[in-house]
């Protein structure tokens, strides 16, 4: 089983819409949750964290964390086309500081 | 604040070569971190520096990968001999001793 865990996709949604990214995480202990936006041929950016449980809103952007059900997610309000991307979640673990697993990426198409 | 930067940004070479990557981080951060990016997969750390001292190199191949953080700032991640495999991008990023990580551009390794 994989340390932390996501949907590759692709993930087609129309414009305006909300787009819904999942991942499950195996460390039961972990503390931190980040996701990461990846634009084709470029490096992670860090969008949003999130450290206890429920939600996080940011702008256009919510995160959700369930420790007991070990899932986090990101939601996408008024998908744009450039929120085109591949969305990476990552875990901190406990087995080390400030240590990032991070899961395969789903990428996400916003259809105009 | 200048980000972290990488270089070179592109680098193509053939297998058993031998190759070099550099990598500054923003100013003050004392944490930094490689990580090998394969197409289609999440980063994977290799290495984790606290200024000059290693924290974590438990899934670097140290047969062949090897890396150092002189003076605490600039560091350098080698690769000696390059096997197809190793056909990635690797990304630098830094941290200011939080669990949030700055991604530098990368540098994309093809290896023929």
């Amino acid at each position: 089983q994989k340390e932390v865990e996501q949907n590759s996709g692709p993930l087609s949604v129309p414009e305006g819409a909300i787009a819904s990214l999942n991942c499950t995480y195996s460390d039961r202990g972990s503390q931190s949750f980040f996701w990461y936006r990846q634009y084709s041929g470029k490096s992670p950016e860090l969008i949003m964290f999130i450290y206890s449980n429920g939600d996080k809103e940011d702008g256009r952007f919510t995160a959700q964390l369930n420790k007991a059900s070990q899932y986090v997610s990101l939601l996408i309000r008024d998908s744009q086309p450039s929120d085109s991307a591949t969305y990476l979640c990552a875990v901190s673990s406990i087995q080390g500081a400030q240590k990032l697993v991070f899961g395969q990426g789903t990428r996400l198409t916003i259809n105009p | 604040e200048a980000g972290v930067a990488q270089s070179p940004r592109y680098k193509i070479i053939e297998k058993r070569q031998s190759v070099a990557f550099w990598c500054n981080p923003i100013s003050g951060h004392a944490t930094l971190y490689w990580y090998q990016q394969i197409l289609g997969q999440g980063p994977k750390l290799l290495i984790q520096f606290q200024n000059n001292g290693v924290v974590d190199d438990s899934q670097l191949p140290k047969d062949r990968f090897s890396a150092e953080r002189l003076k605490g700032v600039d560091s350098t991640l080698k690769i000696q001999p390059a096997k197809l495999e190793d056909s990635a991008v690797y990304l630098c990023a830094s941290s200011p001793g939080t669990n949030q990580q700055y991604f530098g551009p990368g540098t994309r390794l093809t290896v023929t």
